[in-house]
């Protein structure tokens, strides 16, 4: 079975923080993905990755960065956590071109006060 | 720019029908549809290849009319367990990687 797993299911930070998001997949996939998830809004595209060190800017990339040194772990950094950066954001992976299926993880619900 | 889902919310009693319509101002080379039950990740459904092919599984079916760049999820004699959150996304180019979702639709199917 597929496994997406991010570090936390909850969090609570200050404004100003700077925050970090983990995720890791266990089936070797070179996609990986970071959405926030509002509600109305649906499933956003933050940032994506294509390969270890590769990363493409998403739909809404403003006020996040990302970084993948191995290829199972892709982290979201918030760099200076805004209240309007409070949302579900939720991982995803899949291979190129094969399936086309992505794999989500549990979502980490992330509160900024 | 985001597919426009209709309708935002439909609710159902067991055994009944409901359509939901996914549709894009952009030409498309694919449509996906996923289910997010409450509190839990969303799971892939299906997915419609440019070419219009009808796809289902069991009683939950889909279409994909590129003209109208339009997709529908057709589901059938509703179950249970058919309720959560439904999201189209799609892909204007192949690989189906990048994806664009729609707003989602709340399917609530009651006894």
């Amino acid at each position: 079975d597929v496994k997406v797993t991010q570090s936390s299911r909850y969090l609570v930070k200050r404004t100003g923080e700077k925050v970090f998001l983990e995720c890791v997949q266990d089936m070797d996939h070179e996609n990986m993905f970071w959405y926030r998830q509002d509600p109305g809004l649906g499933l956003r595209l933050i940032y994506f990755s294509y390969d270890v060190k590769m990363k493409e800017k998403g739909d809404i990339p403003e006020g996040y960065s990302v970084s993948r040194e191995k290829k199972e772990r892709f982290s979201l950094i918030l760099e200076s956590a805004s209240t309007n950066q409070t949302s579900m954001y939720l991982c995803a992976s899949t291979n190129p071109g094969g399936a086309y299926e992505q794999y989500f993880g549990p979502g980490t619900r992330l509160t900024v006060t | 720019q985001q597919p426009v889902q209709s309708p935002q919310a439909v609710i159902l009693r067991e055994g009944e029908d409901a359509v939901i319509n996914c549709s894009s101002s952009k030409a498309l080379y694919s449509v996906h549809w996923y289910r997010q039950k409450h509190g839990e990740a969303p799971v892939f459904l299906m997915i419609l290849l440019k070419g219009g092919e009808q796809k289902g599984h069991e009683k939950i079916s889909a279409s994909f009319n590129e003209k109208k760049q339009q997709s529908s999820l057709y589901l059938t004699a509703s179950q249970l367990s058919y309720s959560g959150t439904y999201f189209c996304g799609t892909d204007k180019s192949p690989g189906g990687s990048r994806l664009t979702f729609g707003e989602g639709t709340q399917l609530t199917v009651n006894p």
